[in-house]
């Protein structure tokens, strides 16, 4: 299955900043994926980064809070824009490969705002 | 957005007892997958299911994909420490590759 790396793994914001998280694939990969993971919960889905275009975001979600960038089929950026201590969060980025096989998650990033 | 009801919400075993999770929909899913998340990590995928009705093994676990396309069930058999962490379902419908969540099954080993 395709290696998804995570950058950074964990990181502690001062409020009203933004922080860029990065996520690389080693191989080409059909579909790419942003969840949110709040202290105790579930993932959300945030939105589909579409490779070449502007991603898709899921209802409760806006591209000028969670910019998202995918310049090819290996890499996507998420940026939580603004930040307040509720983003506290994991964020993690997930890959679909395509070919029938479901979708892998990378270790996400540990966000903690101040 | 629509999350998926696991049960039970968490779960206190010993070592060696089976372990039984479901997991159910209000709307049917054509494919049924189960993730285990460790401290610290990303979900890991167990078993996908595709098939009504299906029953598939990985090891010690056991998954089934349920006739009515809303539930799906995992069994783990003689449980040992690494089994610890959170269970996850997920569904999603073919063409449609976002994955809905269940709200999780906290799994802890009782020493």
């Amino acid at each position: 299955s395709a290696v998804i790396s995570q950058k950074p793994s964990r990181d502690i914001c001062q409020r009203g900043t933004s922080l860029t998280i990065q996520c690389q694939v080693d191989s080409q990969v059909t579909m790419m994926f942003w969840y949110r993971q709040q202290p105790g919960q579930s993932l959300t889905l945030i939105a589909t980064a579409n490779q070449g275009s502007e991603a898709t975001y899921e209802s409760g979600f806006v591209i000028d809070k969670f910019p998202i960038s995918r310049p090819n089929l290996t890499f996507s950026t998420l940026t939580v824009s603004n930040m307040s201590p509720e983003d506290s969060s994991i964020y993690l980025c997930s890959v679909h490969p395509g070919g029938g096989q479901p979708q892998h998650f990378g270790d996400g990033t540990r966000l903690s705002i101040l | 957005g629509q999350q998926l009801n696991q049960s039970p919400q968490s779960m206190f075993i010993q070592e060696g007892e089976d372990v039984s999770m479901n997991c159910t929909s209000s709307s049917i899913f054509n494919t049924w997958l189960w993730y285990k998340q460790d401290p610290g990590e990303g979900p890991v995928l167990l078993i996908a299911l595709y098939k009504a009705g299906e029953l598939t093994s990985n090891g010690r676990l056991t998954a089934q994909f349920g006739i009515t396309r809303k539930d799906s069930f995992l069994n783990i058999s003689a449980s040992i420490p690494s089994d610890v962490g959170i269970y996850f379902c997920a569904g999603n419908n073919f063409g449609n590759e976002k994955l809905t969540f269940g709200t999780g099954t906290r799994l802890t080993i009782i020493p």
